[in-house]
C-alpha cells in the first residue's frame, strides 16, 4: 500500500520568508510519481508539479522549488519570499505508474498562513 | 476553456436520504475521477470512470455509486447517507488511462444531520 506523511500539521511564517514543506512517502514500487496541490479557501485543488520516480532532478519554478530525493523517499517543497497569497492548504500526492489508471493517494496536508 | 464544474456547491440532507452530486470535466477529458475530502483531512479516492464504466474503486461502501455519462460528465451517488458522509466531495478530470496531471474541481460541500 501506499502512503504519504506531511508531519508538518500548520506553518505560520511573515511574508518575504523562506519556507518548506515536508513530504514523505511509502511504496514499494519503484515507477511513481509525485504531486504537489495547493488549495486556496475556495477548496478547488490547484496542480503546482509532478515528477516521476526516475528523475530526481530539482526543479525551480519562480519563486517555489522542489527536492526530490528517493534514498530518503521525500519530496519537499520550498517557497521563497513567501506572500500573502501563497496561504493556503498544500498537499503532497503519489501515483503508482502500472496501474492503467490513476488514483491518487494524498497526505493529510500543512496549512500555510503568511502574514504581512 | 471551460475548467472542471460541480454543482450544486452546497447541500443539505438527513441520514438516511440519497444524494447525487454531478461534475462536468475540462473540456478535452475523457476520465473523471471522484474524491471524499473530509475536514482537515487530504482528499481519499472513491473512484474513477473512463469510457463510462467505474474502472477502479477505493476504500468505499457499495452506498458510493457512479456514472459516467457519453459526454463524459459524471455523477456521484450516496444512499443511505451517515453523518460520517458529510465531506467535501470533488471531482478531478484527466485525458485517458495515463498519468497526467488531474484538474479539480471546486467541489461539492455535502452536510448530513
Amino acid at each position: 500500500a501506499q502512503k504519504v506523511t506531511q508531519a508538518q500539521t500548520e506553518i505560520s511564517v511573515v511574508e518575504k520568508e523562506d519556507v518548506t514543506l515536508d513530504c514523505v512517502y511509502e511504496t514499494r514500487d519503484t515507477t511513481y510519481y509525485l504531486f504537489w496541490y495547493k488549495q486556496p479557501p475556495s477548496g478547488e485543488l490547484v496542480f503546482l508539479i509532478r515528477r516521476n520516480s526516475f528523475d530526481e532532478q530539482n526543479e525551480i519554478s519562480g519563486r517555489y522549488s522542489w527536492n526530490f530525493q528517493k534514498s530518503t523517499s521525500s519530496f519537499n517543497f520550498t517557497i521563497t519570499a513567501s506572500q500573502v497569497v501563497d496561504s493556503a492548504v498544500y498537499f503532497c500526492a503519489l501515483t503508482l505508474m502500472n496501474t492503467g489508471f490513476q488514483k491518487l493517494v494524498f497526505g493529510t496536508g500543512t496549512r500555510l498562513l503568511v502574514s504581512p | 476553456d471551460a475548467g472542471v464544474t460541480q454543482s450544486p456547491t452546497h447541500l443539505i440532507k438527513t441520514r438516511g436520504q440519497q444524494v447525487t452530486l454531478r461534475c462536468s470535466p475540462k473540456s478535452g477529458h475523457d476520465t473523471v475521477s471522484w474524491y471524499q475530502q473530509a475536514l482537515g483531512q487530504g482528499p481519499q479516492f472513491i473512484f474513477q470512470y473512463y469510457e463510462e464504466e467505474e474502472r477502479q474503486r477505493g476504500n468505499f461502501p457499495d452506498r458510493f455509486s457512479g456514472h459516467q455519462f457519453p459526454n463524459y460528465s459524471s455523477e456521484l451517488n450516496v444512499n443511505a447517507l451517515l453523518l460520517g458522509d458529510s465531506a467535501l466531495y470533488l471531482c478531478a478530470s484527466s485525458l485517458g488511462q495515463g498519468v497526467y496531471e488531474q484538474y479539480f474541481g471546486p467541489g461539492t460541500r455535502l452536510t448530513v444531520t
